[in-house]
């Protein structure tokens, strides 16, 4: 299994709708994030969080919630999807420290129409 | 704000043509500056990790070095399975900023 799990891989949805984007992780790690990828633009962190109670958003979380529901879950929301939403959303791992890399899943390709 | 820059956006390469990206970077207190591969459909994976300029790392034929205000990828006699983009990261207190990557395509 991997490390870092994302569910769904894909997903098409219409505008207005709610999404909800799941993420879960084996590497015993407090840290998770939520990262959007597209063409150009890199990565842009969306939310992240250092441990369960903790919650914190990053450059570009207009339009998104979060919620940790446990060590090794990390879910993310549209609350209501519009089109330029459509991108590549990665979730992430690290340890506490500065001296680590995150481990990243392998991501959810989300279009909205 | 932190800013990271990577050039070329897109480099293509016959195999055994060595080349390196170039990845500059404004941060206020740097903690490491990180080097990952991604693939088509994937997500991003770790190469490596430096700390301070003068350093050096080194993974089969990927060299990454650090100065105080970039950092270079260099690929030595690259081969078609190197192909895939490569991104820097930047990380100050509490999170990594990234770069848009270098996309490289080695040809046989």
């Amino acid at each position: 299994d991997a490390d870092v799990t994302q569910t769904p891989r894909n997903r098409i949805t219409k505008t207005g709708k709610r999404i909800m984007l799941e993420c879960s992780q084996t590497k015993g790690h407090d840290r998770m994030y939520w990262y959007r990828q597209d063409p150009g633009l890199g990565l842009r962190l969306i939310y992240y969080s250092f441990d369960v109670k903790d919650i914190n958003k990053g450059e570009i979380s207009d339009g998104y919630s979060v919620s940790r529901q446990a060590q090794a879950k990390f879910s993310l929301s549209l609350e209501s999807a519009i089109p330029n939403q459509t991108a590549l959303y990665f979730c992430a791992t690290s340890e506490a420290g500065y001296n680590y890399g995150y481990t990243f899943g392998s991501g959810t390709r989300l279009t909205v129409v | 704000e932190d800013q990271v820059t990577q050039s070329p956006e897109a480099l293509r390469l016959q195999e055994g043509e060595s080349s390196s990206l170039n990845c500059s970077y404004t941060v206020s207190g740097l903690r490491g500056l990180f080097w990952y591969r991604q693939d088509p459909g994937k997500g991003p994976e770790f190469l490596f990790t430096l700390y301070s300029a003068g350093e050096e790392k080194e993974k089969e034929r990927l060299k990454a070095t650090l100065t105080k205000k970039e950092s270079f990828l260099h690929i030595t006699a690259p081969k078609p399975e190197d192909s895939a983009t490569y991104l820097c990261a930047v990380l100050n207190d509490y999170k990594l900023s990234f770069g848009a990557g270098t996309t490289v395509t080695v040809r046989a």
